[in-house]
């Protein structure tokens, strides 16, 4: 199985800050690598896939880079709504891993 | 718009099947692969298993000797059937979309169905 790492675990930032979230994978995932919010008490909303790509209707202030092993999520103006938890997935080969999760808190 | 609704019974006994219900509304099952994904209390998402547009499964190892996914294209529904619950099972569970055009990311997830395994 391919093992998903992130870091930090979580995280304190205030509402205009940029912030960055690192995942790496134990193995080349190439970009098959996914990004999903999760607010409490509801289902994670894809943000991110095949690493930069942006669904519609997600705000162009989310980001992500990477290839390989290792990615990135970056928020470049925090908005109110953004504190949440995030966790990155591969699926470039089952089990689709995910990431521990990184929990955003408000500073 | 497409949405999915997970059903279940809330609660199992420990040793008995858990049966749960994924319902497409707005559109249909056919020609896209769907998965099942679990997160227990205060942790992280652990994918379950999965079936694709073809009927093909492709189940987690840790749960493959007690899981069975299918679709019922007349009823519009994935199913899940997992077998011998514990209370390691007790779980919020999830049913999503993948997307291939997305790099098979999930891109539609019902909103969850709570399951305790207790007596």
């Amino acid at each position: 199985d391919i093992q998903m790492t992130q870091s930090p675990s979580s995280l304190s930032a205030s509402v205009g800050d940029r912030v960055t979230i690192t995942c790496r994978a134990s193995q080349s995932i190439t970009t098959y690598l996914s990004w999903y919010q999760q607010r409490p008490g509801k289902a994670p909303k894809l943000l991110i896939y095949g690493t930069s790509s942006l669904p519609n209707g997600v705000p162009s202030r989310f980001s992500g880079r990477g290839s390989g092993t290792d990615f990135t999520l970056s928020i470049s103006s925090l908005q109110r709504e953004d504190f949440a938890i995030y966790y990155c997935q591969q699926t470039y080969s089952a089990p689709y891993t995910f990431g521990p999760g990184t929990r955003l808190e408000i500073k | 718009q497409v949405q999915l609704h997970e059903a279940g019974p809330g609660r199992v006994k420990p040793a008995e099947t858990l049966s749960l219900t994924c319902s497409v509304s707005g559109g249909s099952v056919n020609g896209y692969d769907w998965s099942w994904i679990r997160q227990p209390p205060g942790k992280g998402l652990e994918w379950i298993g999965q079936i694709n547009h073809s009927g093909g499964t492709t189940y987690n190892p840790s749960l493959k000797s007690r899981l069975t996914v299918a679709v019922d294209t007349s009823k519009n529904q994935i199913s899940l059937k997992l077998y011998s619950v514990s209370a390691a099972d007790t779980a919020v569970y999830f049913c999503a979309r993948l997307q291939a055009g997305y790099y098979d990311a999930f891109d539609l997830w019902g909103q969850g169905t709570v399951v305790s395994v207790s007596s």
